[in-house]
């Protein structure tokens, strides 16, 4: 079956100006992830979605990022006012995360690189 | 708190040579441990987990990995490498609860096999 998909896979934006990215996870995958990945930074966590529950911004780095899930599907990630430290690859993954069950496997996106000039 | 560590920024190993990425972690609790490789331009491919039950654990492409509790380990292995198994290599974790489900990665390990 189809994998989580994202889009664009490439956005070059000038400094200030606000990005959307969108992710559309496995289908009946209720948890969705969003993670960054910088020279810097590694892979950090952003923010997590499960299902009709409050999201766990906990990773978000700025207010200026903010992500919605429409429909309990597709998310957006939103960068406002983007910086050029937000330059980055922005991963988005999901997984079944069924109750009671032991672990959360997630799978993957192939990511969108974000260029910020 | 969690934190997972893979101290070795590039391993390399000769086709046909056994290979060892290393990975240790610290979380509070049970841990949930993963491997996942990373091909260029790719998002990351989940190779393998540990839950609980046996220390060895199998998963995708012939790469294993062993649990080591009390050295706090989690090293993957594969007995013969392959040219094609030149990738990045991440190690994660995860609160062993329905908490946090978030992963928490290592830095990642180059690894490249020499043919």
């Amino acid at each position: 079956g189809a994998g989580v998909s994202q889009s664009p896979s490439n956005k070059v934006t000038e400094k200030g100006k606000d990005v959307e990215l969108r992710c559309d996870p496995i289908s009946g995958h209720t948890a969705l992830y969003w993670y960054r990945q910088s020279l810097g930074q590694g892979l950090e966590f952003l923010i997590y979605f499960q299902g009709n529950s409050a999201p766990d911004k906990s990773g978000l780095p700025s207010d200026r990022f903010s992500a919605e899930r429409t429909g309990g599907s597709v998310s957006t990630l939103t960068i406002q006012r983007t910086q050029q430290e937000d330059s980055a690859v922005y991963l988005c993954a999901s997984s079944t995360n069924k109750p009671g069950l032991a672990s959360d496997t997630q799978y993957f996106g192939p990511g969108t690189r974000l260029t910020v000039l | 708190a969690q934190s997972v560590a893979q101290p070795e920024d590039q391993v390399n190993v000769a086709e046909g040579n056994p290979l060892t990425v290393k990975c240790t972690y610290s979380v509070s609790g049970n841990p949930y441990l993963f491997w996942y490789v990373q091909y260029p331009n790719r998002g990351l491919q989940f190779l393998l987990k540990y839950i609980t039950g046996d220390n060895l654990v199998k998963g995708s492409y012939g790469f294993e990995a062993e649990f080591n509790k009390s050295q706090t380990s989690f090293h993957l292995k594969k007995p013969s490498a392959l040219v094609s198994d030149s990738a990045l290599y991440f190690c994660g974790s995860q609160r062993g609860d329905t908490g946090r489900r978030a992963l928490t990665f290592g830095s990642g390990t180059r690894l490249q096999v020499q043919p």
